[in-house]
């Protein structure tokens, strides 16, 4: 099976300000799809930002954006201009196109965003 | 988004008796449905995958006689805790995927619930 590591439990970043959350992921194959998602403590899974793999060109969603190195099986997410709306578990998830949709998900990283 | 709706939010009920948790796509086909435990400030672990109209497939670890999957339909999938035990006391969420663009390649959640058996 495909892991996914972060190797942040915890991270924290001031209001406004930029913060990198890292993803690794280890595979074999060429094409999948990568995934953020949200937990706030609501714990309500919210999608935050996915990556086809063939695509080089990284997504980008209004504040959130990717690094997705594919050679370096890295997909790190970069938060702009922190919101406390931002504070949550965040996870990156791996798809295979070859196991049924399943998804495989990270550990976690807990971003506190401070005032 | 696509909206998947899980129903109830949290759930009491005492040791012995069984739980049923509802787990719907509001607004796209769900093909399949996952099922997830989540333990405090851990990850999800994934229980089960049902494809509708088929049996679910289990993880190695999770008792399929005590955790029954049933995705009857395209927009409805049950997970039925049976004869509910203090250690399964647990957050359990529910996801969906589907062939339309919508939902095509991406997991939706529901929101959740808590069970707490006493």
């Amino acid at each position: 099976a495909q892991t996914v590591t972060q190797s942040q439990p915890e991270m924290s970043v001031q209001e406004a300000e930029t913060v990198t959350l890292s993803c690794t992921y280890d595979t074999s194959e060429s094409d999948y799809y990568l995934f953020w998602y949200k937990q706030p403590p609501s714990r309500q899974m919210i999608l935050v930002i996915r990556q086809e793999a063939y695509k080089q060109q990284n997504a980008t969603e209004n504040r959130f954006s990717v690094n997705f190195q594919k050679a370096a099986k890295s997909f790190s997410l970069k938060i702009s201009d922190s919101q406390l709306g931002d504070a949550a578990m965040y996870f990156c998830a791996y798809r295979s196109p070859n196991t049924g949709n399943q998804f495989y998900f990270g550990t976690g990283t807990s971003l506190t965003v401070i005032p | 988004g696509a909206v998947v709706s899980q129903h109830p939010s949290r759930v009491i009920c005492k040791s012995g008796t069984s739980v049923k948790i509802e787990c719907r796509s509001l607004d796209f086909q769900a093909t399949t449905m996952f099922w997830y435990r989540q333990f405090p400030k851990k990850s999800l672990m994934l229980m089960a995958t049902s494809n509708e109209g088929s049996k679910a497939t289990y993880e190695q670890g999770v008792e399929k006689d005590k955790f029954l999957i049933n995705h009857a339909s395209l927009t409805l999938s049950t997970l039925t805790v049976t004869s509910a035990h203090p250690e399964d006391s647990s957050f359990y969420i529910c996801s969906a995927t589907g062939w339309e663009t919508l939902a095509k390649n991406i997991q939706y959640f529901g929101a959740g619930t808590r069970l707490s058996v006493l």
